[in-house]
């Protein structure tokens, strides 16, 4: 079947712009994560959703960022106002259950000039 | 909070060689461990994992041990081929997220 799905593959966008990057999750995985990755580093949390409820945010780095999942299924991650230092890969993951392996998307690459 | 240490990259072997890559993590009660890798061009993808103490898991000829005594889940391969030359991250992890290493480089010369 198919895999976790992430569009864009590449954004580029100008400093002070708003984003946003979709995350089409495993057919019935209950699970979905968002993770920052920079340049030679691991994955980074962002946050969390068990179906369409956010349980977890703790690692979003500021206020300028934001995700939704209002159905259980699709997920976007938005940054508004975007800064230099939020160039990164965005990943998104899904899982049925807690006890699952994360299934990792090939992720967004956003270039913030 | 929870935090992983992984050996620094990187790892540069000839075919064939004996591979390790250190792993030890600290963590609040007793997570499932796993250990993902990166080729070049693609996504992270599951490479094993193990859910309580003293077990094993392998794939593709790669082992990790979960030692709980040390807080360790070092990956092996005895004999390492060209292609599993990619970027290997140790992830321990509860029931609402992974938390994962720097990532180790690994390149394989023929």
């Amino acid at each position: 079947g198919a895999g976790v799905s992430q569009s864009p593959r590449y954004k580029v966008a100008k400093r002070g712009q708003d984003v946003a990057l979709r995350c089409d999750p495993i057919s019935g995985h209950v699970s979905l994560f968002w993770y920052q990755q920079a340049l030679g580093q691991g994955p980074e949390f962002l946050t969390y959703f068990q179906n369409e409820a956010q349980l977890d945010k703790s690692g979003l780095p500021s206020d300028r960022f934001f995700a939704e999942r209002p159905e259980g299924s699709v997920s976007t991650l938005k940054i508004q106002r975007t800064q230099q230092e939020d160039s990164a890969v965005y990943l998104c993951a899904s899982r049925t259950d807690d006890n699952s392996p994360l299934h990792f998307g090939n992720g967004t690459r956003l270039t913030v000039t | 909070g929870d935090s992983v240490t992984q050996m620094e990259g990187p790892v540069t072997l000839s075919e064939e060689a004996f591979l390790t890559i250190n792993c030890t993590y600290t963590a609040t009660g007793y997570p499932s461990l796993f250990w993902y890798v990166q080729y070049p061009g693609e996504g992270l993808q599951l490479l094993l994992k193990a859910t309580k103490a003293d077990d094993k898991g392998s794939n593709k000829g790669f082992e990790a041990t979960y030692r709980k005594e040390t807080t360790s889940f070092h990956l092996e391969k005895g004999s390492v081929q060209v292609s599993d030359s990619a970027v290997y991250f140790c992830a321990p992890g509860g029931y609402n997220k992974l938390i994962f290493g720097a990532g180790t480089r690994l390149a394989v010369h023929p």
